[in-house]
């Protein structure tokens, strides 16, 4: 079934250590996002893609790091995880008719 | 910048109707519009481009007004399927970086 496959659906995970949540889709979509999604906040972007090769920053990138080698795969890094970082996070892409398509998310806690 | 959403919560009775709005400090691209229940994803309902019309598909239209940086959601005759949390989403020009409201979250009670 085409769509986004986010991974791991749940994390328990320790201050300090480091965390990577991965996307993948098979919809060969160009454009691809990372959103958080914390209670009376909305959804926040962290970084996007526009093409294979290009990131960019959103709107709450610190303490966040992606890449995007290839079309299909745009993992997330947390490279030192602190608690405000517990959320849920959400993969979209876009097939630049301007619809994102999101992932089921990922909901990830920091002790 | 994060637009802004009113109301922050509706409750309906079904066959009521809603208007959610999106307000925005910052010229506007397009305005996206997402429903998302309960432990579930967004789900993508309409776009709407700057000198565009207004769209609407069953009995949820929205109108996008560029001078004042504004859009509306429409909910007509409300059903219990339309409950859930209703998301603005916003761009200012032709990149793709999508800045979401904080959300309306909508409930339609028989």
């Amino acid at each position: 079934i085409a769509g986004i496959t986010q991974a791991p659906t749940s994390q328990i995970l320790a201050a300090g250590r480091r965390m990577t949540l991965r996307c993948t889709q098979d919809m060969r979509h160009n454009a691809m996002y990372w959103y958080r999604q914390d209670l009376g906040l909305g959804l926040r972007l962290i970084h996007y893609s526009n093409t294979a090769g290009t990131t960019g920053k959103g709107e709450v990138p610190d303490g966040y790091s992606v890449s995007r080698a290839n079309t299909d795969d745009f993992p997330l890094t947390l490279a030192s995880a602190v608690p405000s970082q517990t959320s849920v996070y959400f993969c979209a892409s876009s097939d630049g008719f301007g619809e994102l398509f999101f992932g089921e998310g990922s909901r990830l806690t920091v002790l | 910048q994060q637009p802004v959403q009113s109301p922050q919560a509706v409750i309906l009775r079904e066959g009521e109707d809603a208007v959610i709005n999106c307000s925005s400090s910052k010229a506007l691209y397009s305005v996206h519009w997402y429903r998302q229940k309960h432990g579930e994803a967004p789900v993508f309902l309409m776009i709407l481009l700057k000198g565009g019309e207004q769209k609407g598909h069953d009995k949820i239209s929205a109108s996008f007004n560029e001078k004042k940086q504004q859009s509306s959601l429409y909910l007509t005759a409300s059903q219990l399927s339309y409950s859930g949390t209703y998301f603005c989403g916003t761009e200012q020009d032709n990149t793709g970086k999508l800045i979401f409201g904080q959300g309306t979250t909508l409930q339609v009670k028989p």
